[in-house]
């Protein structure tokens, strides 16, 4: 079955970028979307976006000033990057395959960013 | 976009039902059948339990239900098993947009 991984930087310095890759097993990122999702520590998630395998991306309002999601097809990988991060953006950071009626998965493990000086 | 509300806390003794809120506007909950529900165990991650608003996915089981009425949907768990417990969150398409629910932890008496 798929499985999705998260990796990238565990800390970031704030007004940096956030990069995260999301690694896809077990299937193609062929004829799928996939999606960012984060979650703030003892919090609710958050939409972040959502990409295509052919690159057509959507982006939550809120952050849509600061987010890039691309994917590479030939490493079964999309990415996140997410520029001048601050405190508020520290949170477990999840990727996922969307799923029928634009729901969300499988899920990644998540990964912990934090953003501190 | 605000959040969807979802009531903090909901509880009951095993093998009793529950239902937990979703309540939303005419631009999410009320405006498609997209709504989606997660579980999600401490230190876990999400897990999808219903999918347009009544649909399960292949393992999940048929103790876990979802309705829509109006812009509030809702998430009935049947029969309730100490495994339940955990919190639950919901989901909405809104357009160009996609919000969660502030999520509501279960706990199983």
């Amino acid at each position: 079955q798929v499985q999705l991984q998260e990796s990238g930087p565990r800390l970031v310095k704030p007004s940096e970028t956030l990069s995260l890759t999301c690694t896809v097993s077990g299937g193609s990122i062929s004829n799928y979307y996939w999606s960012w999702i984060r979650q703030p520590p003892g919090k609710g998630l958050e939409w972040i976006g959502y990409i295509y395998y052919t690159g057509s991306t959507s982006y939550n309002p809120s952050l849509k000033s600061r987010i890039t999601i691309s994917v590479d097809t030939s490493k079964n990988q999309f990415s996140l990057k997410l520029t001048s991060v601050t405190a508020a953006d520290t949170a477990v950071y999840y990727c996922a395959r969307v799923a029928g009626g634009y729901s969300y998965g499988p899920w990644g493990q998540g990964t912990l960013v934090t953003v501190s000086s | 976009q605000s959040a969807l509300t979802q009531p903090p806390s909901a509880s009951g003794s095993p093998g009793q039902s529950v239902t937990i809120s979703c309540t939303g506007t005419s631009s999410d909950v009320g405006g498609y059948n997209y709504v989606s529900w997660y579980q999600q165990h401490p230190g876990k991650a999400p897990k999808l339990i219903i999918y347009e608003v009544s649909k399960r996915p292949s393992g999940v089981p048929d103790r876990f239900s979802g309705s829509k009425s109006g812009n509030t949907a809702s998430l009935t768990v049947s029969g309730l098993q100490a495994e339940d417990e955990a919190d639950y969150y919901c989901n909405s398409y809104a357009g160009s947009n996609r919000v969660f629910g502030g999520g509501t932890k279960l706990t199983v008496l």
